[in-house]
Parts: C-alpha cells; sequence; structure tokens
C-alpha cells in the first residue's frame, strides 16, 4: 500500500512570495490533514478535511493561507504572501473516516528567507 | 481546552535498557484518545500506540507499552529494550472524541539511545 505523498519535499522562497504545497493521502481515506511544524515543537493542526469538505480549519492563519482539497482525494496548501515566521515542516496526514490512527507523510520543509 | 505536556526535552537511555517518556494532558471532555508517535530525523511521524479513556487495560504494541493514569491525566510511554534505532523525537497527542477530532499534540521529547 503506498502511503502518504507529498511533494516538494525541500522549498526556500523570499518573504512575500507565495508558495503550494501538495498532499495525496492513502487511497480510501477519506480524512486529510495538513500541520505545520515548527522547528523544536510538536506539529499543530491547521486544516482537516472530511472528502471534500472543510471539518476545522480554526487554527489556519485565513490571511495567508488556503487549502482545497475539490475532488476529495489530493489536496493543496498554499501560502500567499509568506512570512518568515511561516518556516516550518508542512506535514500532510490521512486516516480512514476519521479514525484514530493517522498516516503522516514524509513532510515539505519550507524556508523564508 | 485540550493541553499537552511532556516536561522531558531529551532523555539518554543505555542499549536494551527500559525508558519511559512523559505526558501529561489537559482536557475536559470525559471521552478522549491518546497518542504517541516517533519521528525519526527524516521527518515522518509514526504511529507507536493508542489508548482510549475508557479502556480498561493499558495498551501495549511490542516493546511499547502506555502507563495510563486517568487520575493524574498522566499517559506515559515506556519503551522496553530500548534498540539504537529508537532515537528520535516522541510526542504525545490527545484528541476528544466528544466536543471535537482536533489532534494536539506535546512539544516532544528527544530520545537518545547510547551503545
Amino acid at each position: 500500500e503506498a502511503g502518504v505523498a507529498q511533494s516538494p519535499r525541500y522549498k526556500i522562497i523570499e518573504k512575500r512570495q507565495s508558495v503550494a504545497f501538495w498532499c495525496n493521502p492513502i487511497s480510501g481515506h477519506a480524512t486529510l490533514y495538513w500541520y505545520q511544524q515548527i522547528l523544536g515543537q510538536g506539529p499543530k493542526l491547521l486544516i482537516q478535511f472530511q472528502n471534500n469538505g472543510v471539518v476545522d480549519d480554526s487554527q489556519l492563519p485565513k490571511d495567508r493561507f488556503s487549502a482545497e482539497r475539490l475532488k476529495g482525494v489530493d489536496s493543496t496548501l498554499k501560502i500567499q504572501p509568506a512570512k518568515l515566521e511561516d518556516s516550518a515542516v508542512y506535514l500532510c496526514a490521512s486516516s480512514l473516516n476519521g479514525g484514530n490512527e493517522q498516516f503522516f507523510g514524509p513532510g515539505t520543509r519550507l524556508t523564508v528567507l | 481546552a485540550q493541553k499537552i505536556t511532556q516536561t522531558q526535552p531529551g532523555m539518554f537511555v543505555q542499549e536494551k535498557e527500559a525508558v519511559t517518556l512523559d505526558c501529561t494532558y489537559d482536557t475536559s471532555d470525559p471521552s478522549y484518545g491518546l497518542f504517541w508517535y516517533k519521528q525519526p530525523s527524516s521527518g515522518e511521524m509514526i504511529f507507536l500506540i493508542y489508548q482510549g479513556s475508557y479502556d480498561q487495560q493499558n495498551a501495549t504494541e511490542g516493546r511499547y507499552s502506555l502507563n495510563f493514569q486517568k487520575a493524574r491525566k498522566s499517559a506515559n510511554l515506556v519503551i522496553s529494550a530500548s534498540q539504537l534505532g529508537d532515537s528520535a523525537m516522541y510526542f504525545c497527542a490527545m484528541r476528544d472524541l466528544n466536543y471535537g477530532q482536533n489532534f494536539v499534540f506535546g512539544p516532544g521529547t528527544r530520545l537518545s539511545v547510547l551503545p
């Protein structure tokens, strides 16, 4: 069974630029999560999708972050414009209908200069 | 609001010995789940073990066991017979099952296994 795929693995941008990350969950997993993990901290949930609907985006900075999962499969997280404090690893995870076991992708490490 | 505390930023253990990683939590939801994840230097989060708040017995998965003390609101991870490959960051996490399905993670503990 293929795991959660994310791309790119690394991205370096300058502040005020925009960036997008892509995630493809495990086949058949209805629930998809995006997390932000700042260096030295635990992951923080940004947004949770159930199929193509948003379940929780209470911690998503909506003035600059957006995410979509249009067909209920893969998802894109965008930051526009980026700030220095957005430097972090962005982790995507999926689970079978919101089940307890989440499967994580390898993450995208973003550096904002 | 949910909160996870991990008071040990770093821990050392000798290979083949057992180690306990501490985790305390706070929630007002009587129904919740507790999780431990391992994050090696490669960055990927690996699920280790789960304990439900109403589970009568402590969870075990191979060399991992969860010492669940509900009254103390603690969910410590015990790793028996440590191996060099156990060196990683370990995160305790929880989700409230009634009030929402958010996962909240602690700050993590870095475990180093010494040969």
